[in-house]
């Protein structure tokens, strides 16, 4: 199985700071890695697919980069509705396998 | 609009079975895989397994094999996940998720959206 690890597992920021989320696969994935945002109480929303690519209706401060087992989502200017968990997944292979998540939280 | 409608909320005692829908509208539903995941309280995402809606095979998690049972009807655009032998450590919430892959624009990938609203299964004695 390929393991999907997240740094760091929570953060504490402002609103308007430039946040980074990092994932780190266990093999080569190319670039069949999603993130994905959830706020308590509410299913999984996808944000970016396939590393880099922005889903219809998300906010462009919103953005992913990398390949091969190194993964990068970038918030470039955190707004209140941005405090939520974010996960990474692989989908390069079964099992699909998430990152343990992220939490966004208020400074 | 696409959109998948879960079942409601289940309690059941250890040892027995749950089984969940998802009822699937806005789209032709064998084009799609159906995943499902499950969140412990206070946890992160588990993968537990996938169903070719077209053509009913399934792969599982292997934490899940011989309990967990994925099925399709195709005549009502609805998928199932049935666990059976539950243990309180399977008190979850299930989610059901369409896996995508290719956008609007035909760029190749594999995502999961959208998902289910969720369906908590709490197992208690």
């Amino acid at each position: 199985d390929i393991q999907m690890t997240q740094s760091p597992s929570s953060l504490s920021a402002s609103v308007g700071d430039r946040v980074t989320i990092t994932c780190r696969a266990s093999q080569s994935i190319s670039s069949y890695l999603n993130w994905y945002q959830q706020k308590p109480g509410n299913a999984p929303k996808l944000l970016i697919y396939a590393a880099s690519s922005l889903q219809s209706g998300v906010p462009s401060r919103f953005s992913g980069s990398g390949s091969g087992t190194d993964f990068t989502l970038n918030i470039s200017s955190l707004q209140p509705e941005d405090f939520a968990t974010y996960y990474c997944q692989q989908s390069y292979s079964t099992p699909r396998t998430f990152g343990q998540g992220t939490k966004v939280e208020i400074k | 609009q696409v959109q998948l409608v879960q079942s409601g909320a289940e309690v059941k005692k250890p040892g027995a079975s749950v089984k969940v829908s998802c009822k699937a509208s806005g789209y032709t539903f064998t084009n799609y895989y159906m995943h499902w995941v499950r969140q412990a309280p206070g946890q992160g995402l588990e993968w537990m397994g996938r169903i070719n809606s077209n053509s009913g095979d399934t792969n599982s998690a292997q934490k899940f094999q011989g309990r967990v049972t994925m099925t399709r009807d195709t005549s009502i655009s609805t998928a199932y996940m049935e666990l059976s032998r539950l243990r309180s450590d399977d008190t979850a919430v299930y989610y059901c998720a369409r896996e995508v892959d290719r956008d609007s624009s035909g760029y190749p990938g594999r995502w999961f959206d959208p998902w289910g609203q969720g369906t908590l299964v709490t197992v208690s004695s």
